[in-house]
This record gives C-alpha cells, sequence and structure tokens, in this order.
C-alpha cells in the first residue's frame, strides 16, 4: 500500500522554538507539498517541490523554510515557532501531470505552538 | 482571495437522501476540478474528479456535475450513508501552474441515520 507518512502526529512546541516537520513517501513521486489546514481556510499551500533540491514558494510561505535532499523525503522548517502557526500540517505528494488525480496526503501532523 | 470557494460550512442529510455540495471558482484557467474527503485525524483521500471538457462524471454513489459558464460545480452523493460523514473540499487545478492544488474551505456533511 502506498504510503506518505509524516513522523508525528501531534507536537507541541514553545513559542520561538526551531521545529521540522518530516514527511516522506515511498511512491517515488517526483513532486512533493506542504500544506495547512485551518478551519474555514480549508488548505492552504505553504511550499512545494518538483524535485530533488528545487523548491518554490506557495500562497503562505511566510515563517516557513524547507528542505528536500532526497526525493521522498520533504521537511518543513518554522524557523521560530510562534503561535499563529498552530495548525494541521498536511503533507502530500503526487506524479507530474496528475491533474486528474491530485495528491495522496499524510495523515498530518497537528501542531500547536504555546 | 480564494480562488476556490465552499460557501456552505456544513450540511446535515439523512440517511438514504441526496447530498448535494456547490464549489465556485473564478479562475477560468483551471482545466481540472477535484473532491476530496477528511475524517477527523486523517488526510484528505481523492474522491471524484471532472475535466474542464466534461460537465458530468459519475462514480458509483458519487456525481460530478461542471457549470462552466457559472464557474460551478456540484458533488451529489445519492444515497448517502452514515460513513459520508465527513468533511469535503473541493480542488482545482491547471496545467500551466504544474497542477497544483487550489483548495476550497471544505464542507462538514452530517448523515444523520
Amino acid at each position: 500500500d502506498v504510503k506518505v507518512t509524516q513522523s508525528s502526529r501531534y507536537l507541541v512546541k514553545r513559542t520561538g522554538e526551531k521545529v521540522f516537520l518530516e514527511c516522506v513517501q515511498d511512491m517515488d513521486h517526483e513532486n512533493m507539498f506542504w500544506y495547512r489546514q485551518d478551519p474555514g481556510l480549508g488548505l492552504r499551500l505553504i511550499y512545494f517541490s518538483y524535485d530533488v533540491k528545487m523548491k518554490e514558494k506557495g500562497d503562505i510561505p511566510e515563517g516557513y523554510s524547507v528542505s528536500r535532499e532526497k526525493k521522498e523525503r520533504f521537511s518543513l522548517i518554522l524557523e521560530s515557532a510562534s503561535t499563529n502557526q498552530t495548525s494541521m500540517y498536511l503533507c502530500a505528494s503526487s506524479r507530474p501531470g496528475t491533474g486528474s488525480y491530485g495528491y495522496t496526503f499524510g495523515s498530518g501532523t497537528r501542531l500547536t505552538v504555546v | 482571495d480564494q480562488q476556490v470557494k465552499q460557501n456552505s460550512p456544513s450540511l446535515s442529510v439523512q440517511e438514504g437522501r441526496i447530498s448535494i455540495l456547490n464549489c465556485d471558482y473564478t479562475n477560468s484557467m483551471f482545466d481540472y476540478f477535484l473532491w476530496y474527503k477528511k475524517y477527523p485525524a486523517e488526510g484528505p483521500t481523492f474522491l471524484i474528479s471532472i475535466s474542464s471538457i466534461k460537465d458530468k462524471n459519475e462514480d458509483g454513489r458519487f456525481t460530478v456535475f461542471l457549470n462552466k459558464s457559472a464557474k460551478h460545480l456540484s458533488l451529489h452523493i445519492v444515497p448517502s450513508q452514515p460513513g459520508d460523514s465527513a468533511v469535503y473540499f473541493c480542488a482545482a487545478s491547471f496545467k500551466a501552474a504544474g497542477n497544483k492544488l487550489t483548495f476550497g474551505g471544505g464542507t462538514r456533511v452530517l448523515v444523520k441515520p
């Protein structure tokens, strides 16, 4: 069964901490994405990557960075966590050109910043 | 500025009846529209999609209708079942943007037994 695995289901961090959210996929997908989900706002794209070492900003990149050193792994970094980054974070992957089927998502990481 | 909007945050329906979820979009460049279903503490899962060159796509109990002139799509679930209770997200993509998905705000569906 193909999978996108996010390393933590729940995280609690303090304001100002550097936070790493890890995502690994076993489908050999080129594309990987990080979204955050907030009530009423749906899923908003933070960063995405079409290949190793490549990254592009999504709609809400401020306060975040990413790393993609290997094809299967895409990390989201909160440089200095703030309370407004409390959210559900969802990682996804896809093949190029899969407009009709979209993405495979991980189960999400619920991050609380206190 | 939200390019994909779901104006109904919630919907309650009796088991066996039809559920109709609506979605509006503003970007005429979108060429694929998708619906995802999300249970609590799980990631969204793909449900059904439709190309912009079609006006209807059906898969079992799920049918998606697209009205390009109105920039509107809808998802019909017939008959609704208690297991359909979830949050449904409408999403859209276009090839020139690398098929990145833009999501609506979601509609929470509750199917009552």
